[in-house]
């Protein structure tokens, strides 16, 4: 099964406004947590990236917040701007190297 | 410094051609990723190396995918015979390894089977 999965495929936010982005994960043992950005046409980036030890990390007007019981992690984007329009990938790992990511969400933030 | 670098950028093949992509990671990085991206399906790992080694490859892709990494500066991903199913982009990934380390992405190739 999936590991990390983005229930939404899609989110529309007015100017100004929060983008919320969700991401659930399965396996209890992943300690790292990330958010990666797509535009059209071009490849991910990390955004930002927490681990397990923290709950919330802050950078900007990006914040995770991180509920480790409830298996799930989300990407707060407050006064979001049109610039922010992409796709959203989170991503999640554990004792290796390897991470898994989501499907993504498309974020439109609409002026 | 030079990010990843993939080549071709587009490739276009018939069924059943055989074709290799090809990726260079950063210079000094110790593991690879390749992946296929779909809308479909998302980010789907194909293979992952460490150290040249590799350490995993995607199940599902096992019978005409295949992955290798002769030296730390370069690794191929063949795909023999190709497949209509086959028409995604192709990313491959590069990280300095250990958990956790943040994945730098190449351009990608966009592969089109006709």
């Amino acid at each position: 099964g999936q590991q990390v999965k983005q229930s939404s495929p899609s989110l529309t936010v007015q100017e100004g406004g929060i983008s919320i982005l969700n991401c659930d994960y399965e396996n209890d043992m992943f300690d790292y947590f990330a958010w990666y950005k797509k535009y059209p046409d071009n490849s991910p980036t990390l955004l930002i990236s927490v681990r397990s030890n923290v709950d919330k990390r802050e950078d900007g007007r990006l914040t995770v917040f991180l509920n480790k019981s409830g298996k799930h992690f989300s990407l707060h984007i407050t006064a979001s701007q049109p610039e922010d329009t992409a796709v959203y990938l989170c991503a999640a790992g554990g004792s290796n190297n390897r991470i898994f990511f989501g499907d993504g969400t498309q974020l439109v933030v609409k002026p | 410094d030079a990010g990843v670098t993939q080549t071709p950028r587009h490739e276009v093949a018939e069924k059943g051609q055989t074709i290799i992509l090809k990726c260079e990671p950063v210079s000094g990085h110790n593991d690879l990723f390749w992946y296929r991206q779909t809308k479909i399906q998302g980010l789907e790992l194909l293979s992952y190396f460490r150290s040249k080694s590799l350490m995993e490859d995607g199940g599902a892709f096992k019978d005409r995918f295949k992955a290798e990494m002769l030296n730390s500066s370069f690794s191929t991903l063949k795909i023999q015979p190709t497949e209509p199913k086959d028409s995604a982009v192709y990313l491959c990934a590069s990280s300095f390894g250990g958990k956790g380390a943040e994945q730098f992405f190449g351009p990608g190739t966009r592969l089109t089977v006709l």
